[in-house]
């Protein structure tokens, strides 16, 4: 059975202290893995897409990797407004589902 | 700009009112889907659709209807709302095999 697992389900940081958030996933035939920020009451916001083990991607502050099991979401030198829930997601098979893990709620505090 | 709009965003209803709620994209996107958002459970598929009159069931279908007589729209109708729907539901849309683009969410409460 499809399955994405994130870990940990919250995350407290003091703003500067990098860490590193995990999505580990079990799919039959991946087609790419998604990471997303969500703020509450909105709707996810697309982060990075990673299709192939070794792929790494950046964009400011965060930083995905992907290995053939797990990819993770470095997190360096985050600020308060890096607070929120972020998504991790697998594509599978030909119709285009995404399979969603629980989340990974960050509080960064000042 | 690029998005996907859904309408209504509140909406509290009653048992067995039926109701829709709509969802488009500007974005010329093949694929479109449905989700709900409940804590603890995560985002759960409850419709898709590849294309235009093409549409199948997600994880979670029961209770659900959808179409999509055109590209850019696909409403979520419920025929016969049950306590159970009260939810957050998103609409989201993408080009084939990529990142798809999510909606702001509507938030129902059936009582």
């Amino acid at each position: 059975e499809d399955q994405v697992t994130q870990s940990p389900e919250a995350l407290r940081l003091q703003e500067g202290e990098s860490s590193s958030l995990n999505c580990s996933y079990t799919v039959s035939g991946l087609r790419g893995l998604f990471w997303y920020r969500q703020d509450p009451g909105k709707g996810p916001e697309f982060l990075f897409t990673l299709y192939s083990a070794g792929e790494e991607k950046e964009k400011e502050r965060l930083k995905a990797t992907l290995t053939k099991k797990e990819s993770f979401l470095h997190i360096t030198a985050p600020k308060p407004e890096d607070s929120a829930t972020y998504l991790c997601a697998v594509g599978s098979g030909n119709t285009g589902k995404l399979i969603f893990g629980q989340g990974t709620t960050l509080q960064v505090k000042p | 700009e690029a998005q996907v709009t859904q309408n209504p965003r509140y909406l509290i209803t009653v048992t067995g009112k039926k109701l829709t709620v709509t969802c488009s994209q500007n974005m010329n996107h093949e694929y479109m889907s449905w989700y709900r958002q409940d804590p603890g459970l995560g985002l759960r598929q409850i419709y898709y659709s590849m294309n235009v009159e093409v549409t199948d069931k997600g994880d979670v279908p029961e209770g659900y209807k959808v179409s999509r007589k055109e590209k850019r729209n696909f409403p979520l109708i419920l025929e016969s709302p049950s306590p159970n729907q009260t939810s957050l539901y998103f609409c989201a849309s993408s080009a084939p095999g990529v990142e798809q683009y999510f909606g702001p969410g509507t938030r129902l409460t059936v009582t």
